[in-house]
Protein backbone atom coordinates (compact mmCIF):
# COMPACT_ATOMS: atom_id res chain seq x y z
CA UNK A 1 0.00 0.00 0.00
CA UNK A 2 1.86 3.49 -1.13
CA UNK A 3 0.76 5.83 1.26
CA UNK A 4 2.62 8.39 -0.64
CA UNK A 5 2.50 8.64 -4.24
CA UNK A 6 4.17 10.23 -7.09
CA UNK A 7 2.40 9.48 -10.23
CA UNK A 8 5.45 11.02 -13.03
CA UNK A 9 7.84 8.90 -13.07
CA UNK A 10 9.89 11.35 -15.26
CA UNK A 11 9.78 14.99 -16.41
CA UNK A 12 11.04 17.19 -18.78
CA UNK A 13 11.59 20.94 -18.71
CA UNK A 14 13.36 23.26 -20.96
CA UNK A 15 16.35 25.37 -18.85
CA UNK A 16 15.10 28.74 -17.33
CA UNK A 17 11.19 27.38 -17.25
CA UNK A 18 9.42 25.99 -14.24
CA UNK A 19 9.56 22.49 -12.92
CA UNK A 20 6.19 21.17 -11.40
CA UNK A 21 6.84 18.30 -9.33
CA UNK A 22 3.72 16.28 -7.86
CA UNK A 23 3.02 14.43 -5.00
CA UNK A 24 -0.34 12.48 -3.50
CA UNK A 25 -0.53 11.25 -0.46
CA UNK A 26 -3.29 8.97 1.10
CA UNK A 27 -3.19 9.28 4.88
CA UNK A 28 -4.77 12.53 6.30
CA UNK A 29 -2.79 11.77 9.69
CA UNK A 30 0.43 13.25 8.05
CA UNK A 31 1.22 16.48 9.01
CA UNK A 32 4.67 16.97 7.79
CA UNK A 33 6.44 16.87 4.63
CA UNK A 34 9.73 16.94 2.63
CA UNK A 35 11.32 17.10 -0.69
CA UNK A 36 14.47 15.23 -1.61
CA UNK A 37 17.17 15.61 -4.58
CA UNK A 38 19.15 12.37 -5.34
CA UNK A 39 21.96 12.17 -7.40
CA UNK A 40 22.65 8.46 -9.00
CA UNK A 41 24.45 6.12 -6.55
CA UNK A 42 23.97 8.89 -3.71
CA UNK A 43 21.65 9.57 -0.95
CA UNK A 44 19.08 11.94 -0.52
CA UNK A 45 19.84 15.75 -0.20
CA UNK A 46 16.95 17.49 2.01
CA UNK A 47 15.62 20.74 -0.32
CA UNK A 48 12.75 22.06 1.40
CA UNK A 49 9.39 20.74 3.54
CA UNK A 50 6.54 22.05 4.92
CA UNK A 51 4.27 21.98 7.86
CA UNK A 52 0.92 20.83 7.74
CA UNK A 53 -0.37 23.92 9.25
CA UNK A 54 0.77 26.22 6.07
CA UNK A 55 -0.09 25.65 2.67
CA UNK A 56 3.23 27.36 1.25
CA UNK A 57 6.92 27.65 1.76
CA UNK A 58 9.59 29.13 -0.56
CA UNK A 59 13.23 28.77 -0.72
CA UNK A 60 15.25 30.45 -2.89
CA UNK A 61 14.29 28.73 -6.46
CA UNK A 62 12.27 26.41 -4.42
CA UNK A 63 8.94 26.50 -3.36
CA UNK A 64 6.53 23.64 -2.33
CA UNK A 65 2.48 23.69 -2.09
CA UNK A 66 0.46 21.94 0.40
CA UNK A 67 -3.45 21.23 -0.61
CA UNK A 68 -4.65 19.37 2.24
CA UNK A 69 -7.92 18.95 0.99
CA UNK A 70 -6.48 17.62 -1.93
CA UNK A 71 -3.60 15.69 -0.34
CA UNK A 72 -1.72 16.82 -2.72
CA UNK A 73 2.09 18.72 -2.27
CA UNK A 74 3.84 19.82 -5.45
CA UNK A 75 7.44 21.32 -5.64
CA UNK A 76 8.39 24.53 -7.94
CA UNK A 77 11.47 25.24 -9.08
CA UNK A 78 11.75 28.21 -11.04
CA UNK A 79 14.42 28.79 -13.27
CA UNK A 80 15.03 25.35 -13.79
CA UNK A 81 18.75 24.79 -14.40
CA UNK A 82 20.34 21.83 -15.89
CA UNK A 83 21.88 21.12 -12.31
CA UNK A 84 18.80 20.29 -11.17
CA UNK A 85 18.81 17.21 -13.16
CA UNK A 86 18.29 14.20 -10.63
CA UNK A 87 15.31 12.31 -8.73
CA UNK A 88 12.94 13.84 -6.86
CA UNK A 89 11.47 12.41 -3.74
CA UNK A 90 8.66 13.73 -1.83
CA UNK A 91 8.25 11.72 1.63
CA UNK A 92 5.35 12.42 4.41
CA UNK A 93 5.73 12.15 8.67
CA UNK A 94 3.43 12.35 11.29
CA UNK A 95 4.20 14.53 14.38
CA UNK A 96 6.44 13.08 16.98
CA UNK A 97 7.57 10.28 14.73
CA UNK A 98 10.61 10.80 12.58
CA UNK A 99 9.41 8.26 10.46
CA UNK A 100 9.30 8.97 6.80
CA UNK A 101 7.14 7.71 4.37
CA UNK A 102 8.78 8.43 0.81
CA UNK A 103 6.88 8.12 -2.73
CA UNK A 104 8.85 6.69 -5.45
CA UNK A 105 11.01 9.54 -7.32
CA UNK A 106 10.03 11.68 -10.08
CA UNK A 107 13.70 12.28 -12.49
CA UNK A 108 13.65 15.60 -13.88
CA UNK A 109 15.47 16.49 -16.57
CA UNK A 110 16.49 20.13 -17.33
CA UNK A 111 17.84 20.25 -21.13
CA UNK A 112 20.33 23.37 -21.84
CA UNK B 1 24.44 21.15 6.72
CA UNK B 2 25.30 18.12 8.71
CA UNK B 3 27.08 14.97 6.80
CA UNK B 4 26.81 11.55 7.48
CA UNK B 5 29.03 9.06 6.09
CA UNK B 6 28.70 5.81 5.06
CA UNK B 7 30.84 3.02 4.51
CA UNK B 8 32.33 0.83 2.02
CA UNK B 9 30.72 2.55 -0.38
CA UNK B 10 30.32 -0.96 -2.51
CA UNK B 11 30.60 -4.30 -1.55
CA UNK B 12 31.05 -7.47 -3.75
CA UNK B 13 30.81 -10.83 -1.48
CA UNK B 14 30.24 -14.22 -1.94
CA UNK B 15 26.55 -15.45 -1.54
CA UNK B 16 26.75 -17.28 2.67
CA UNK B 17 28.69 -14.17 3.69
CA UNK B 18 27.60 -11.32 5.90
CA UNK B 19 28.32 -7.72 5.60
CA UNK B 20 28.72 -5.13 7.90
CA UNK B 21 28.15 -1.54 6.81
CA UNK B 22 28.74 1.61 9.19
CA UNK B 23 27.16 4.39 9.25
CA UNK B 24 28.32 7.82 10.52
CA UNK B 25 27.20 11.45 11.80
CA UNK B 26 30.40 13.35 11.37
CA UNK B 27 29.69 16.99 12.93
CA UNK B 28 26.49 16.08 14.74
CA UNK B 29 25.97 13.47 17.35
CA UNK B 30 22.42 11.50 16.47
CA UNK B 31 20.49 9.61 18.92
CA UNK B 32 18.22 7.95 16.30
CA UNK B 33 19.83 6.50 12.54
CA UNK B 34 17.68 5.21 10.24
CA UNK B 35 18.64 2.43 7.59
CA UNK B 36 16.59 2.07 3.93
CA UNK B 37 16.95 0.02 1.23
CA UNK B 38 16.15 0.96 -2.16
CA UNK B 39 15.57 -1.14 -5.62
CA UNK B 40 16.14 0.20 -8.56
CA UNK B 41 13.83 2.84 -10.09
CA UNK B 42 11.94 2.25 -6.64
CA UNK B 43 11.14 4.34 -3.52
CA UNK B 44 13.40 4.05 -0.50
CA UNK B 45 11.87 1.39 1.78
CA UNK B 46 12.69 2.25 5.80
CA UNK B 47 13.70 -1.22 7.52
CA UNK B 48 14.88 -0.13 10.69
CA UNK B 49 15.00 2.77 13.44
CA UNK B 50 18.07 2.46 15.17
CA UNK B 51 18.15 4.17 18.82
CA UNK B 52 21.74 4.89 20.67
CA UNK B 53 21.64 2.57 23.62
CA UNK B 54 19.08 0.53 22.60
CA UNK B 55 17.21 -2.40 20.20
CA UNK B 56 16.40 -1.21 17.04
CA UNK B 57 12.93 -0.82 15.75
CA UNK B 58 12.29 -3.79 12.74
CA UNK B 59 9.57 -2.35 10.13
CA UNK B 60 7.56 -5.14 9.02
CA UNK B 61 8.34 -8.03 6.80
CA UNK B 62 12.06 -7.32 8.12
CA UNK B 63 13.89 -10.36 9.40
CA UNK B 64 16.02 -8.69 12.63
CA UNK B 65 17.70 -11.44 12.64
CA UNK B 66 19.52 -11.01 9.17
CA UNK B 67 19.68 -7.95 9.53
CA UNK B 68 21.30 -6.97 12.90
CA UNK B 69 21.34 -3.17 13.43
CA UNK B 70 24.43 -1.34 16.45
CA UNK B 71 23.86 1.55 17.40
CA UNK B 72 27.00 1.68 20.11
CA UNK B 73 27.34 5.71 20.14
CA UNK B 74 25.76 8.84 19.30
CA UNK B 75 27.94 9.09 15.84
CA UNK B 76 27.57 5.41 14.90
CA UNK B 77 25.56 2.74 13.24
CA UNK B 78 26.08 -0.20 11.98
CA UNK B 79 24.29 -2.61 9.73
CA UNK B 80 25.21 -6.23 9.11
CA UNK B 81 23.90 -8.56 6.37
CA UNK B 82 23.71 -11.74 7.79
CA UNK B 83 24.17 -14.91 5.71
CA UNK B 84 23.96 -12.77 2.41
CA UNK B 85 21.92 -14.10 -0.58
CA UNK B 86 21.70 -12.67 -3.99
CA UNK B 87 18.27 -11.14 -3.34
CA UNK B 88 19.49 -9.01 -0.59
CA UNK B 89 21.78 -7.17 -3.19
CA UNK B 90 20.39 -3.83 -3.33
CA UNK B 91 21.25 -0.08 -2.23
CA UNK B 92 21.10 0.76 1.44
CA UNK B 93 21.06 4.17 2.95
CA UNK B 94 21.50 5.56 6.34
CA UNK B 95 19.83 8.77 7.82
CA UNK B 96 20.76 10.77 11.03
CA UNK B 97 18.15 12.47 12.49
CA UNK B 98 18.61 15.63 13.91
CA UNK B 99 15.97 18.45 14.95
CA UNK B 100 15.16 19.64 11.54
CA UNK B 101 15.24 16.86 9.64
CA UNK B 102 16.89 13.81 8.34
CA UNK B 103 20.31 13.64 6.61
CA UNK B 104 21.55 11.04 3.92
CA UNK B 105 24.25 8.87 3.97
CA UNK B 106 25.92 8.65 0.64
CA UNK B 107 25.15 5.24 0.20
CA UNK B 108 26.15 1.69 -0.11
CA UNK B 109 26.01 -0.80 -3.22
CA UNK B 110 26.16 -4.52 -2.09
CA UNK B 111 26.26 -6.75 -4.91
CA UNK B 112 25.75 -10.89 -3.90
CA UNK B 113 27.31 -13.16 -5.91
Amino acid sequence: DQQVKQNSPSLSVQEGRISILNCDYTNSMFDYFLWYKKYPAEGPTFLISISSIKDKNEDGRFTVFLNKSAKHLSLHIVPSQPGDSAVYFCAATFSGTYKYIFGTGTRLKVLA
Amino acid sequence: GAVVSQHPSRVICKSGTSVKIECRSLDFQATTMFWYRQFPKQSLMLMATSNEGSKATYEQGVEKDKFLINHASLTLSTLTVTSAHPEDSSFYICSAQTEETQYFGPGTRLLVL
